[in-house]
């Protein structure tokens, strides 16, 4: 079973570039997530998508912008990207009303 | 503002040595305390979830507890492949309203 599957898995940008990071999960869930990971800081939620069709902000939207494709599928782009944006980036999935989150394996991004 | 630390930052262990991991929290109605691992390079990986006071998990060498201003991972002759970090996160009202600590770094050596 691949689960969460995120793509690409590395990217170096320049300041200004802009780049859509993709994510799909295969276990029919209704929820999808994306998170951001830094050194001494705990995941924070940049958006997510409750249902499809739906998207929310969490935490930390500034700069981002999403898109729910179809259930399977949730996309962040990234328009205009910054040095602040370094980091890792997590793609989660979870049942509608339960809160155990399915991760992916990454997107580690460097902005240059 | 919801706040969760995870005590120590990191811990190194003999294989066999026991010890428990700290989650300490300070919210306003938890409805679920969550704890994953996280290998190097990999999303986390989902563990247990804790719901009221009292309540106890276990798996193989892990077992979780919850009071109601804490939570701790007791790890129980660890072997090396427990190595990883463990995150702690706590839930606030709706699914998406999870806030993560920042983790333990465990090194189990042989």
């Amino acid at each position: 079973n691949a689960g969460v599957t995120q793509t690409p898995k590395f990217q170096v940008l320049k300041t200004g570039q802009s780049m859509t990071l993709q994510c799909a999960q295969d276990m029919n869930h209704n929820s999808m997530y994306w998170y951001r990971q830094d050194p001494g800081m705990g995941l924070r939620l940049i958006y997510y998508s409750a249902s499809e069709g739906t998207t929310d902000k969490g935490e930390v939207p500034n700069g981002y912008n999403v898109s729910r494709l179809n259930k399977r599928e949730f996309s962040l782009r990234l328009e205009s990207a910054a040095p602040s944006q370094t980091s890792v980036y997590f793609c989660a999935s979870s049942e509608a009303n339960r809160e155990k989150l399915f991760f992916g394996s990454g997107t580690q991004l460097s902005v240059l | 503002e919801d706040q969760v630390t995870q005590s120590p930052e990191a811990l190194r262990l003999q294989e066999g040595e026991s010890s428990s991991l700290n989650c300490s929290y300070t919210v306003s109605g938890l409805r679920g305390l969550f704890w994953y691992r996280q290998d190097p390079g990999k999303g986390p990986e989902f563990l247990f979830t804790l719901y009221s006071a009292g309540e106890e998990k276990e798996k193989e060498r892990l077992k979780a507890t919850l009071t109601k201003k804490e939570s701790f991972l007791h790890i129980t002759a660890p072997k090396p492949e427990d190595s990883a970090t463990y995150l702690c996160a706590v839930q606030v009202g709706g699914y998406q309203k999870v806030t993560f600590g920042t983790g333990t770094k465990l090194q189990v050596i042989p």
